[in-house]
């Protein structure tokens, strides 16, 4: 499984535009990048997945370049419930398990 | 679908104490797997099954844990005796055998052992 590489945390304030960017150097040709949202006291839950160029659904977007050796969460005009921990996940649509790393805490402020 | 059942939500024993945790996957979902949250280690998979069969259970810490699938719509995982430091967040989570590694998380049994 490739290693991914995020910030620990991150602050931001109401309606702003918030990226997130994972580092992923040795991921594999057979690769998709997922990330995982989690409220305090929940589960993760599933936020958005793409192998390349851009993916976009209602609750964000995913900027993933040509080389693919990171990608960029981008969650549009943040609210205060959007504070949580974000993973960014590597590994093949064969791969049986996901390691998930630290994540990053996203505090979003009034 | 209701989504990934876990029971109990909360669980307080003492050390010593033989602990249940319980699941019900998504209905569909071929693959259970049994993960461990603490501010230390962040979150760690246990073990996962695969059509009710484990799979790898090289994430269970110590001889103490043990996990069961007994069909497609239950699973438990079992710590005898427990410790203090079993004291985590346990999430059970589930998925199909198609896709791209979409999970589906429980909310999870905080269990505080003393």
């Amino acid at each position: 499984l490739a290693k991914t590489t995020q910030p620990i945390s991150m602050d931001s304030y109401e309606g702003q535009e918030v990226n997130i960017t994972c580092s992923h150097n040795n991921i594999a040709t057979n690769d998709y990048i997922t990330w995982y949202q989690q409220f305090p006291s929940q589960g993760p839950r599933f936020i958005i997945q793409g192998y390349k160029t851009k993916v976009t659904n209602e609750v964000a977007s995913l900027f993933i370049p040509a080389d693919r050796k990171s990608s960029t969460l981008s969650l549009p005009r943040v609210s205060l419930s959007d504070t949580a921990v974000y993973y960014c996940l590597v590994a093949s649509g064969s791969a049986r398990q996901l390691t998930f790393g630290s994540g990053t805490q996203l505090t979003v402020l009034p | 679908d209701a989504g990934v059942i876990q029971s109990p939500r909360h669980e307080v024993t003492e050390m010593g104490q033989e602990v249940t945790l319980r699941c019900k996957p998504i209905s569909g979902h071929d693959y259970l797997f049994w993960y461990r949250q603490t501010m230390m280690r962040g979150l760690e998979l246990l073990i996962y099954f695969n059509n009710n069969v484990p799979i790898d259970d090289s994430g269970m810490p110590e001889d103490r844990f043990s996990a069961k699938m007994p069909n497609a719509s239950f699973s438990t995982l079992k710590i005898q005796p427990s410790e203090p430091r079993d004291s985590a967040v346990y999430f059970c989570a589930s998925r199909t055998g198609t896709g791209h590694e979409k999970l589906f998380f429980g909310s999870g049994t905080q269990l505080s052992v003393l």
